[in-house]
């Protein structure tokens, strides 16, 4: 079982719809928590990060930790065209080494 | 060039060759990782470095060999190349400061 798992999708919904992309995770120690996106042939790049439990925003994304049912959610609203990527969830496993999700692909329709 | 770089960006190669990627990053980051990127399992940690010198075993490292003689490269040599290495390979480095690691744009590996 992996540490971080994540819906592989893919998901399509419209522009300017509310997206909820959701991870579980298995180790109760994961304190850190990151979402990274991923274009088309591109290299992930880190989009936010949280740490412990709550919510943090970012412009139109907002990332929620609930610790006591170990979810990760990040929430995208507005959504356009160039939110179209893939979402990996991560969290550290010590020593700078980070668990990923296999990603949710995500396509936002014009 | 600044940031992260991997070459080549496209190798195709038969199987049983050795084969070498390579990754330069010119932040002097203390860490580097190989990943390798399949449909169905994600990111998978290969190798990863925390300095020159010093280098440890991730998820997957049969197959693999690395070496750190210099803080800005750390190149990913496939010993005998098999068709079950084909697969998208992503070099990261990391400041051991906020966990974020920066990824290089990918090597596209096809081994027939």
């Amino acid at each position: 079982q992996k540490e971080v798992e994540q819906d592989p999708g893919p998901l399509s919904v419209p522009e300017g719809a509310i997206v909820s992309l959701n991870c579980t995770y298995s180790n109760s120690a994961f304190q850190y928590f990151m979402w990274y996106r991923q274009y088309s042939r591109k290299g992930p790049e880190l989009l936010m990060y949280t740490y412990s439990s709550g919510n943090k925003e970012d412009g139109r994304f907002t990332a929620q930790v609930d610790k006591s049912s170990k979810y990760i959610s990040l929430f995208i609203r507005d959504s356009q065209p160039s939110d179209s990527a893939t979402y990996l969830c991560a969290s550290p496993l010590g020593d700078e080494k980070l668990t990923f999700g296999t990603g949710t692909r995500l396509t936002i329709i014009p | 060039d600044a940031g992260i770089t991997q070459s080549p960006r496209y190798k195709i190669t038969e199987t049983g060759r050795q084969v070498t990627l390579m990754c330069h990053q010119t932040w002097s980051h203390s860490y580097m990782f190989w990943y390798r990127q399949d449909l169905g399992h994600g990111l998978r940690l290969i190798y990863y470095s925390a300095a020159a010198d010093i280098t440890d075993k991730g998820e997957v490292p049969d197959g693999y060999v690395v070496s750190r003689s210099k803080t800005e490269n750390f190149p990913l040599t496939l010993e005998s190349a098999t068709r079950s290495q084909t697969s998208v390979y992503f070099c990261a480095s990391s400041g051991a400061v906020t966990y974020e690691q920066y990824f290089g744009p990918g090597t596209r590996l096809t081994v027939t």
